[in-house]
């Protein structure tokens, strides 16, 4: 079946710093490629949507300039979380979607832990 | 607005035991409805999905049917498995959604856990 990986699957970093978390499909070409955001005991909040060779489409809330979100090929997107701080602190996942709009079947990262001190 | 609820949890069962798991959706238009499942350090795979109303989804023995006059999409499994321990996720997704194509609304996972 269709593969998604993340890396790294947890990380810690200090208040200021930028973090960046990658999200590739491993055995498919993903045109569409989507990053949630899930806090403890809530559900997951789409973040932005990407599609391949252009900008990433953000949710109202979500702050472009903060959460930059780069998708170069049709196997790799990575979202650069810029000056985080504590309130960034949440489980970031990402899935991979094979049609161009993300009608198709969505498949899903495992997964990245970011704790920011 | 869009929005899905689910059962909270967690739900702790012995191992053949009956299992259902309640969703309810609120949604404009003909959304179409999912349930997702995460194994412990996997990310979240797609169990079964439903199109249309009274459309039944199942597979690895759960079912879900599509309920349109109680906006339901309930998770059963007649016989649950160790195995079966898992966070289980119920979401829709509505083509006329002020969001993106495609874009998928998640309830907040309901936690399982099967005794032996």
């Amino acid at each position: 079946g269709a593969v998604v990986s993340q890396h790294p699957s947890r990380v810690i970093c200090k208040s200021g710093t930028s973090v960046k978390i990658e999200c590739r499909s491993l055995d498919f070409q993903a045109t569409t490629m989507f990053w949630y955001r899930q806090f403890p005991k809530q559900s997951l909040m789409l973040m932005a949507t990407s599609n391949e060779g252009s900008k990433a489409t953000y949710e109202q809330g979500v702050e472009k300039d903060k959460f930059l979100i780069n998708h170069a090929s049709l196997t790799l997107s990575t979202l650069t979380v810029t000056s985080a701080h504590p309130e960034d602190s949440s489980f970031y996942i990402c899935s991979a979607s094979q049609a161009s709009g993300g009608t198709d079947t969505q498949y899903f990262g495992p997964g990245t832990r970011l704790t920011v001190l | 607005g869009n929005s899905v609820t689910q059962m909270e949890g967690p739900v702790t069962l012995s191992e053949e035991a009956f299992l259902t798991i309640n969703c309810t959706y609120t949604a404009t238009g003909y959304p179409s409805l999912f349930w997702y499942v995460q194994y412990p350090g996997e990310g979240l795979q797609l169990l079964l999905k439903a199109t249309k109303a009274d459309d039944k989804g199942s597979n690895k023995g759960f079912e879900a049917t599509y309920r349109k006059e109680t906006t339901s999409f309930h998770l059963e499994k007649g016989s649950v498995q160790v195995s079966d321990s898992a966070v289980y996720f119920c979401a829709l997704s509505a083509s006329d959604y002020g969001g993106s194509q495609g874009n998928l609304i998640f309830g907040k996972g309901t936690k399982l856990s099967v005794k032996p």
